[in-house]
């Protein structure tokens, strides 16, 4: 158990559809961030959250959208769905910001048919 | 976009074999670091090379960062059935960590 907790593991929605992923950071992490593994593009930095302000923003498309709760706990909102948004989203924390190592959480595993 | 690359794309070795794999990258960084992940599983932190540095050791991880070429490499000695899995370097530039594309990397019985 690295620390970092996402809900759900698995996820399967049709297209059209919107998914919220949910992400608790490592107790005392400040920083949560969102990527997105797929076969074909590899790991994308979606976005990065810092004490519930956003820090950093990556590939992320305009139908996703985050945020961070006063408590750290991050959300990831897909909405409109495609075939080729499925693909492994992943949640890591840390104390600051990239000078320090990524703790990642398992993941939501995606599936949209 | 990626950053980093690795090389090889895939490694296949004996255990107690070393591995080596490289990395280059393509813009100035503030740090660069090698995570692994096991099949399907998240990514777990190995090692942070700052930018001034030039070599690193963890354990059976040694790290080298040669900033004038761009690039780095990761050597696993001893390997065992455990570290199959893939390895991705990744680098940091204006609060992103991007990483590469990464190495699969097999270490057989």
């Amino acid at each position: 158990d690295s620390g970092v907790t996402q809900t759900p593991k698995h996820l399967i929605t049709a297209t059209g559809q919107r998914v919220t992923l949910r992400c608790s950071p490592r107790s005392g992490d400040l920083s949560v961030y969102w990527y997105q593994q797929s076969l074909d593009q590899g790991l994308q930095f979606l976005i990065q959250y810092y004490n519930g302000e956003e820090r950093a923003k990556g590939n992320i498309l305009e139908r996703f959208s985050a945020q961070q709760f006063p408590d750290l706990h991050s959300e990831l909102n897909l909405s409109s769905l495609e075939l080729g948004d499925s693909a492994l989203y992943f949640c890591a924390s840390s104390e600051g910001g990239v000078n320090y190592g990524y703790t990642f959480g398992s993941g939501t595993r995606l599936t949209v048919v | 976009s990626q950053q980093g690359e690795e090389d090889p794309q895939a490694l296949s070795i004996q255990e107690g074999e070393n591995a080596t794999m490289n990395c280059s990258y393509k813009t100035s960084i503030n740090n660069l670091q090698w995570y692994r992940q096991n099949s399907g599983r998240g990514l777990v932190h190995l090692i942070l090379i700052r930018s001034n540095e030039r070599e690193k050791h963890s354990g059976r991880l040694r790290v080298t960062l040669d900033t004038s070429k761009k690039s780095s490499s990761l050597l696993i000695t001893a390997s065992r059935a455990a570290d199959t899995a893939s390895y991705f370097c990744a680098t940091t530039n204006d609060y992103k960590l991007s990483f590469g594309a990464g190495t699969t990397v097999t270490v057989r019985a």
